[in-house]
């Protein structure tokens, strides 16, 4: 089976712009969640999507939000970018998000703001 | 609240000689406790998991834990490290809200593992 891939893998961008990044599960998974990895917080917990639904959001902006298509195929889109936003954002996809499921992750998108 | 501690930043062996990665949880309820590695530029892979089977683990590249609910530890161990093993490594806990299934990971903040020849 294809692992969980990630498009693009780098971006640049500037302050102020938009950028969306996607995000492919291994074939059957319904659960995507996806994460921020910076040095100084580590790794956060962004959302995660079952089903087309949100069923759980962490503590960011209302600046990051996503969605999930009926393939489970997911993007994540971040307005307004930061410096701070600057970061690799992984996704991960289980079956269907349980807790004791093993969540596979993708290589990330490193995104660069300048 | 669940949390994971990692007690080591950065750990430092040389080739051939036992890893020992330390971790402590809170949990309120059982936990489902995951190690991570990640290897430069590279997304995470798992080691290993419990979930409340048996509480000696093993994973794969000989790695192997240990849950100790008296101590709220959940260790990982290697007898014998290998170059390759110099990665970062993450202690991780699910999540648990209520019933609900959240789909969501807390992160311990990593340790940082040199192998020395």
């Amino acid at each position: 089976k294809a692992g969980v891939t990630q498009t693009p893998r780098y971006l640049i961008k500037t302050r102020g712009q938009q950028v969306t990044l996607s995000c492919s599960p291994i074939s059957g998974h319904r659960s995507v969640s996806w994460y921020q990895q910076t040095p100084g917080q580590g790794l956060q917990f962004l959302f995660e999507y079952f089903s087309e639904t949100q069923r759980n959001k962490g503590n960011f902006p209302g600046r990051f939000s996503g969605r999930q298509f009926s393939n489970s195929r997911s993007e994540m889109n971040v307005s307004t970018l930061e410096l701070g936003d600057s970061a690799l954002y992984l996704c991960a996809s289980s079956v269907s998000g349980g807790l004791e499921e093993t969540q596979y992750f993708g290589p990330g998108t490193r995104l660069l703001v300048l | 609240a669940q949390s994971v501690t990692q007690l080591d930043s950065h750990v430092s062996v040389s080739e051939g000689t036992p890893v020992l990665l330390r971790c402590n949880y809170s949990s309120s309820y059982s936990p489902s406790l995951f190690w991570y590695v990640q290897h430069p530029n590279k997304g995470l892979q798992l080691l290993l998991k419990y979930t409340s089977a048996a509480t000696l683990v093993k994973g794969i590249n000989g790695f192997e834990a240990e849950f100790k609910k008296s101590e709220t530890s959940f260790h990982l161990t290697k007898p014998s490290a290998h170059m390759s093993d110099a990665a970062e490594y993450f202690c991780v806990v699910s999540d648990y809200q209520g019933s609900s299934n959240t789909g969501k990971l807390i992160f311990g903040q990593g340790t940082t593992l040199q192998v020395k020849p």
